[in-house]
């Protein structure tokens, strides 16, 4: 059984569009992350939720929408895409506590052309 | 000033050397650190943490932390081929701004 799992795993679309990455987790966990990882390999935080309450927003351009239906998923909405859109979107969830491990989806490879 | 910061390396170490990553934060309200591994086009998985100074072994890992000099280490001993891969270094701020934060990664590259 796949703990968090995130869809699609590729997505290739035009400069201008809009599109969704979807993200769910059956660990039971409380919080639930965005992070971007560009082609530097640099995990860059976007969002934090905690039972479907944002939390932190690293400034994300406001093109970026998360959803929170309920504290197993998190989508995040990409609106008007741009070429530095292009990355690895990873979906993260981890317990509430300080010794607590966060587990990852398997990436979503957004490349904008 | 960044949040967490890491050696981008490469680093390059003989198989069986000892192979040590370095990472340092600026928020002193980190409370945990962690490491993990990413290989190439695969998902972070994590390593171990640490949330007292000192020493922390498991296995051929031991991560070393002095939060006086907002210094977290790992030390990855008899190092292996199968080790190459990118070592994040991560720090968690707990309370109600609940945040784990991630530095650019360490490519580690361990030569047979």
């Amino acid at each position: 059984d796949t703990a968090v799992s995130q869809t699609p795993k590729y997505l290739v679309t035009q400069m201008g569009n809009d599109k969704s990455i979807k993200c769910e987790q059956n660990l039971g966990h409380d919080t639930m992350y965005w992070y971007k990882q560009d082609s530097k390999k640099f995990l860059k935080i976007m969002f934090s939720y905690n039972n479907k309450e944002l939390i932190i927003n690293e400034t994300v351009p406001n093109r970026f929408s998360p959803k929170s239906p309920d504290k197993a998923h998190l989508n995040l909405h990409i609106n008007s895409l741009e070429l530095g859109d292009s990355a690895v979107y990873f979906c993260a969830s981890s317990p509430r506590g300080l010794d607590t491990e966060a587990f990852f989806g398997q990436g979503t490879r957004l490349t904008v052309v | 000033q960044k949040e967490v910061e890491q050696n981008s390396g490469p680093l390059s170490v003989p198989e069986g050397a000892i192979a040590s990553l370095n990472c340092t934060y600026s928020d002193r309200g980190s409370q945990s650190f962690f490491w993990y591994r990413q290989y190439s086009g695969k998902s972070p998985e994590l390593i171990m943490f640490i949330y007292s100074n000192g020493d922390k072994e498991d296995g051929r890992f031991t991560a070393q932390l002095n939060k006086a000099s907002q210094y977290v280490s790992l030390l990855i001993r008899d190092s292996q081929p199968s080790d190459s891969a990118t070592y994040l270094c991560a720090v968690l701020r707990g309370g109600s701004n609940y945040k784990l934060t991630f530095g650019k990664g360490t490519l580690l590259t361990v030569n047979p």
